[in-house]
């Protein structure tokens, strides 16, 4: 069966270290992999995406991979701040699906404490 | 503002009754998705719709029920809803190509059914 797993359900960090998040899939074909943050009471906004052919992928202090071969994304904050804390979200495609369609993960919760 | 606009942010009906939400996009993009959240799950898909044509009905009960009258605007309408239909629906738009486009969300609504 498909799945993605996004490796804890919550993180807990000191401020000013490096959060480390992880997803993982099975039974998918991406293309693409995309990381989402989600607020309480807020919808998912986009942060990063990265195409299969790409190892790495930086904006700000945020660093995203991804392991077409080992099949996971690794999702990077550095210099953490309590204002980082949310959720935050994988998502990818599928070759074959619907256009557009994308698959998502449970989400890590990430606490940043100062 | 996230481009992706939903009304009402809060609702709470009766089995018996019927109610519709709705989503506005002026992003100009071309898909739009209807998710249900709910605690502990991931992002489920219910509906897309590419130019205003659905695509994809992810054997979704026939008491939601969609419309899509245009490209900018989304609708969900509720009939006879059950308590486990209790959670925050999302909708989002996109542009429809291969999963390179990150989808834009609106905030919700929360649905609770008594």
């Amino acid at each position: 069966s498909q799945k993605i797993e996004q490796n804890s359900e919550a993180l807990n960090i000191q401020e000013g270290k490096t959060a480390t998040l992880t997803c993982n899939y099975t039974n998918y074909s991406p293309a693409y992999l995309q990381w989402y943050r989600q607020d309480p009471g807020r919808g998912p906004v986009f942060l990063l995406l990265i195409r299969e052919n790409e190892k790495e992928k930086r904006k700000e202090r945020l660093k995203v991979t991804f392991d077409t071969t080992l099949k996971q994304s690794l999702f990077h904050i550095t210099a953490s701040q309590p204002a980082d804390s949310a959720t935050y979200l994988c998502a990818l495609d599928d070759r074959g699906s619907t256009l557009g369609r994308l698959y998502f993960g449970r989400g890590t919760q990430l606490t940043v404490w100062p | 503002e996230t481009g992706v606009t939903q009304t009402p942010r809060h609702l709470v009906m009766g089995m018996t009754n019927k109610k519709s939400l709705k989503c506005e996009q002026h992003l100009g993009h071309n898909a739009m998705y209807w998710y249900k959240q709910s605690a502990k799950k991931p992002l489920e898909l219910m509906f897309v719709y590419n130019f205003k044509e659905q695509t994809e009905n992810n054997s979704v009960p026939s008491r939601f029920s969609p419309e899509c009258p245009n490209s900018s605007h989304l609708f969900l309408h509720l009939h006879t809803l059950q308590p486990e239909d209790s959670a925050l629906y999302l909708c989002a738009s996109s542009q429809a190509r291969r999963g390179n486009q990150p989808q834009h969300f609106g905030d919700g609504t929360r649905l609770s059914i008594l």
